[in-house]
């Protein structure tokens, strides 16, 4: 019920392509936030989305959020070896915060 | 600021063992969390607090305890250490749960291991 889903669980990418993953939730989204964790790290803040329809974009990262406020993307252009890592999403239901899976990114140079 | 503080960084335990994962934030903010990451786990919410004196279950609750007597401080104990509980313990906080303004602030974590 209150799950959300990353697609896929892992993508290893040349250097230089591109990478998107893909966030999704049964049921209609206040807001997605985006997260970084690199290997060893802890979770980083990247970004939040709230309107219907909304794009961001951060350098080559590229934000999302559905029309219908269920689904969510986030796509790098031209990958580097710095995007390495795992890549979350995140909302909030009620008074508890839900993390998706994650996306592992692995990069070859 | 600090941001989030998490002691210890790495501990070991025997199976039976208690301890307690020390948490701290100096940003005033009134909801914190605990998490654990396992492989191919993702983050799982353990407990959280939307303020003092008020903590609440989430996702993977059994055999962990907590306290929030602070703002600033919010520990998590392990009652009797078992091999299950092995993994990589992550604090966070946030100045607010819902709406926007609500990023959340990731100690460094505390990586557990119980034999």
């Amino acid at each position: 019920g209150q799950q959300v889903m990353q697609i896929p669980q892992y993508q290893h990418v040349q250097e230089g392509e591109d990478f998107t993953t893909y966030c999704n939730s049964s049921t209609t989204l206040s807001n997605i936030q985006w997260y970084k964790q690199r290997p060893g790290g802890h979770p980083v803040f990247l970004i939040q989305l709230v309107k219907s329809g909304e794009v961001k974009k951060q350098k080559r990262l590229t934000f999302q959020f559905g029309e219908a406020k269920k689904n969510s993307s986030l796509h790098i252009t031209a990958t580097q070896t710095t995007d390495v890592g795992t890549y979350f999403c995140l909302k909030t239901s009620y008074d508890k915060v839900i993390f998706g899976p994650g996306t592992s990114l692995s990069v070859i140079p | 600021n600090a941001g989030v503080t998490q002691t210890p960084k790495f501990q070991v335990l025997k199976t039976g063992q208690s301890m307690t994962l020390q948490c701290a934030q100096d940003m005033n903010h009134e909801y914190m969390s605990w998490y654990r990451q396992d492989p191919g786990m993702g983050l799982r919410l353990i407990h959280y607090s939307v303020g003092a004196g008020i903590t609440d279950q989430g996702e993977v609750p059994n055999g962990y305890n907590v306290s929030r007597s602070t703002t600033e401080d919010f520990p998590l104990r392990l009652l009797s250490a078992a091999p299950s509980q092995t993994s990589v313990y992550f604090c966070a906080s946030s100045s607010q749960l819902a709406g926007v303004g609500n990023e959340q602030f990731f100690g460094p974590g505390t990586r557990l291991t119980v034999l």
